[in-house]
Parts: C-alpha cells; structure tokens; sequence
C-alpha cells in the first residue's frame, strides 16, 4: 500500500452515463497526476495538479473528461456521457515536488462501459 | 511510432534464471529513466530510477541506460516466482514532469 487511495476501484456503467472518480493523495504531496491504462498497455499521462492548479492536459483528455483538486487535496475525474473506448484502469499517482523522485500510485479505479 | 517502445512479451523463464528486459526510445529530451513492476489488477511500483546514462544495481535488480543508442535494459538475476508481474519501462523529461511509458513485458518465473 503505497497511501494512494482510490475509490470506487471498480465501476460498471452504462453507455451515455456521467461517472466520476476520486483519488485521495499522501498528504504531503503537492503534485498529482491521472492515467490512463488499457488492456496490454502502459499507463497514459492524462493530467496533472500542483496543489489545485492543473498543469497539464493530453489531448487524450476529450472536452467529456474534466479533473479538479480543491484545495489542493483529493482530486476528482469525471467523464461524462461514457463511450465503450472509456473502459480502462485510471490511475492516479502523487508525487512530493520537493523530495525524491517517485510517482506513488494508488491502486487504480477499474472502469467498465456497457 | 510510440515514443518508448517495449516487447510485451509475455516472456517464461524458469527460477533462478537471469533476466533481460528492455525498451528504446525516441525522444533525446528524456533524462529520467524508471522501471515500475506492476502485478495484475494493481497499480505501478517503482523498482528502479536513474539520471542520465549509466548502471544502478539494488540488490537482484541492475538498470541501465545508454542514451546513445537510447536504449533502457532492466537485469534481474536469480529470479524468483514472486518475480512474475509485469514490468513497465518509463521516462520523464525533468524530475516532476508526467511519465512517458511503454507497454509493459509480462514476466513469467517457472518452478
């Protein structure tokens, strides 16, 4: 357990539906970051946050997807109107900019889309 | 082109054996270099890091970068059972920048 926590680790939606993730950081980590994983893939960079600023986005993230740290503490993914290519794992991971160089990731929300 | 390339594998070896993995990259940008060992339905786990080119050895675990032929080899010697996971190559440009990674190799070690 690396102190990532994510929640819910599995979800099963349907097509056109709105689902949103959480993931609860260390917290003393000031930097956070979402990927993307599919089947027989490497984790994708989605987005990341310092503190509540986001940084950074793919172009994989679609005008459906939206991400936000308040505060600077947990952050939240939502996709809204799910499409069947949203199935994957998300993963977060967090990150203290200050210490050393390790992404510690949770253990990931499994999306399926129906 | 992907910008890390990775044999997915899956590669069967029996215990103890040594093992080779290994990805190439294209972009001359990147400086930081990761393995990350991830088992099935759970997320990533640092095994290994390094700076630039050269070897870092932790225990049964070596890495080593070439950034002339970027070229990223992760060495495991007498492997073990507990060893099978996947095991993911992975670079950054600076040392708080996203992580660019490949597609994993998928370990087997055999009794």
């Amino acid at each position: 357990d690396t102190g990532v926590s994510q929640d819910p680790r599995h979800k099963i939606t349907k097509r056109g539906q709105n689902v949103t993730f959480r993931c609860d950081p260390i917290s003393e980590h000031n930097r956070l970051y979402w990927y993307r994983q599919t089947l027989g893939q490497g984790p994708e960079f989605l987005t990341y946050f310092q503190n509540e600023a986001q940084l950074e986005k793919s172009r994989l993230l679609s005008d459906r997807f939206s991400a936000e740290r308040p505060k600077g503490s947990f952050s939240t993914l939502e996709i809204q109107r799910t499409e069947q290519g949203d199935s994957a794992m998300y993963l977060c991971a967090t990150r203290d900019i200050a210490g050393y160089n390790e992404q510690f990731f949770g253990p990931g929300t499994r999306l399926t889309v129906l | 082109q992907k910008e890390v390339e990775q044999d997915p594998g899956p590669l069967s070896v029996p215990e103890g054996a040594i093992v080779s993995l290994n990805c190439t990259y294209s972009n001359s940008a990147f400086q930081y270099f990761m393995w990350y060992r991830q088992y099935s339905r759970k997320g990533p786990e640092l095994l290994m890091y390094t700076y630039s080119s050269g070897n870092k050895e932790d225990g049964r675990f070596t890495a080593q970068v070439d950034k002339s032929s970027k070229y990223i080899s992760l060495f495991i010697r007498d492997s073990q059972p507990s060893d099978s996971a996947t095991y993911l190559c992975a670079t950054s440009t600076g040392t708080a920048s996203k992580l660019t990674f490949g597609t994993g190799t998928r370990l087997q070690v055999t009794l």
